[in-house]
């Protein structure tokens, strides 16, 4: 099936910097969202996205919804320990009562404190 | 609040069984959906219910199947196990039909041998 396409695989950063990863997509979305999955666990939601071009920040997260509606980017900034997991952007179309979200191949992220 | 709950956690299957993963979603929450996650890999959608009609289907065989009970629970069948079926299935409620916003359970960890 298809995934979105998310960069950097994986990544290990010292705690206190700052993060980035981004996502694109051959199609086009009219959300994005970004989940968060630590082990064992099912993801979480941590921003959602709704229009073109928007930029939204929950804490110390901040994306943007892509204004092509086919990329979405991620910061973290100032990064702790508890920021280690693995990042899925995620597209839905939303259309017509249908609720399939196509999530991203994951951006892992390492913490060294 | 509960969140969303699912059972089993774990179980291992041989090929050519057949398998019931059942799941709870959060109260007052009338969607739920099926996602199959590969080690590795981002989640891929398999099913949606919403007030127990079936809105959606991924791409996957006939060996998949799902129901929506009239208190909002599910079940997610798989007949005919294959190797390729090992995965964690996840479970994810929401209040709205068409939202990408999903409250995930932690999963059931399917190992087929």
């Amino acid at each position: 099936g298809q995934q979105l396409n998310q960069s950097p695989q994986s990544m290990f950063i010292q705690e206190g910097e700052d993060v980035s990863m981004n996502c694109t997509s051959s199609s086009i979305f009219n959300t994005w969202l970004w989940y968060k999955q630590d082990p064992g666990e099912g993801p979480v939601l941590l921003i959602a996205l709704y229009k073109a071009g928007e930029l939204t920040s929950n804490g110390r997260l901040t994306a943007q919804f892509g204004i092509t509606r086919k990329d979405s980017f991620l910061n973290i900034s100032a990064s702790i320990p508890s920021d280690v997991g693995i990042y899925f952007c995620a597209g839905q179309l939303g259309s017509g009562g249908y609720q399939k979200v196509t999530f991203g191949t994951g951006t892992k992220l390492q913490v060294i404190p | 609040d509960a969140g969303v709950t699912q059972s089993p956690t774990h179980l291992i299957k041989t090929r050519g069984q057949h398998v019931t993963l059942r799941c709870s979603p959060i109260s007052g929450h009338k969607s739920v959906s099926w996602y199959q996650q590969v080690l590795g890999q981002g989640p891929q959608f398999i099913f949606q219910y919403y007030e127990k009609e079936e809105r959606g289907r991924g791409n996957f065989p006939d060996r998949f199947s799902a129901r929506q009970f009239p208190n909002y629970s599910s079940e997610l069948n798989v007949n005919a196990l294959l190797l390729g079926d090992s995965a964690l299935y996840l479970c994810a409620s929401s209040f709205y039909s068409n939202t990408g916003e999903l409250f995930f359970g932690e999963g059931s960890r399917l190992t087929v041998l």
